[in-house]
């Protein structure tokens, strides 16, 4: 299993710019997350999916948009980059199998400039 | 508003000492609580959990404790060693969080264990 992969690993936009960051799963799970990591702050939850064509809003949801379209895939589409969304990009999934360990496993992240 | 707080920005031990990592969390309804490591230029990876009925979760050289009532968990890695040199994010989920799995991080806490 390759796990979480996201593409791509770098990117610069200029502002006013839009893009799409892609996410995928092979683990058949069925919740994904989107989060984003500022210097020396926690990750923040962007939006999240609890399984195919259901998506919601996180903590800081403004400025993205999300599908879901397949279990597969969760990819974060960015509208009219701003400074403010440069940031490291971390896509995760989870089963919620439940106890003891109901972790979320993380894709590599990508690592976005807007200027 | 930070419901979960990790203060110490970072924390430096030399291998073979106990490294202890701290967390605090305000709010009452968190029942679940796990501890993510992350290396530079890598997605955040599982290290240990602990569910709210427990007091202390021990796996190999990490165990995790938690004080209710304090509203505090803390992480010990003994002995310390040179590859545990890395971020260490705590992470909280709510009891109605149990259908999403929508953790909340701390900041981090940057650790370096020197040879």
């Amino acid at each position: 299993n390759a796990g979480v992969t996201q593409t791509p690993k770098f990117r610069i936009l200029k502002i006013g710019q839009s893009m799409t960051l892609q996410c995928a799963q092979d683990m058949n799970h069925n919740y994904m997350y989107w989060y984003r990591q500022d210097p020396g702050m926690g990750l923040k939850l962007i939006y999240y999916s609890v399984g195919a064509g259901i998506t919601d809003k996180g903590e800081v949801p403004n400025g993205y948009n999300v599908s879901r379209s397949t279990t597969e895939d969760f990819p974060l589409r960015l509208e009219l980059a701003a400074p403010s969304q440069t940031s490291v990009y971390f896509c995760a999934s989870n089963t919620l199998a439940g106890a003891p360990r109901d972790e979320q496993y993380f894709g590599p992240g990508t690592r976005l400039t807007v200027t | 508003d930070q419901q979960v707080k990790q203060n110490s920005p970072s924390l430096s031990v030399q291998e073979g000492r106990i490294s202890i990592l701290n967390c605090d969390y305000t709010n009452s309804m968190f029942d679940y609580f796990l501890w993510y490591k992350k290396y530079p230029a890598e997605g955040p990876t599982f290290l240990i959990s602990i569910s709210s009925i427990k007091d202390k979760n021990e796996d190999g050289r990490f165990t995790v404790f938690l004080n209710k009532s304090a509203k505090h968990l803390s992480l010990h890695i003994v002995p310390s060693q040179p590859g545990d040199s890395a971020v260490y994010f705590c992470a909280a989920k709510g009891h109605g969080s149990s259908n999403t799995g929508k953790l909340i991080f701390g900041q981090g806490t940057t650790l370096q264990v020197k040879p």
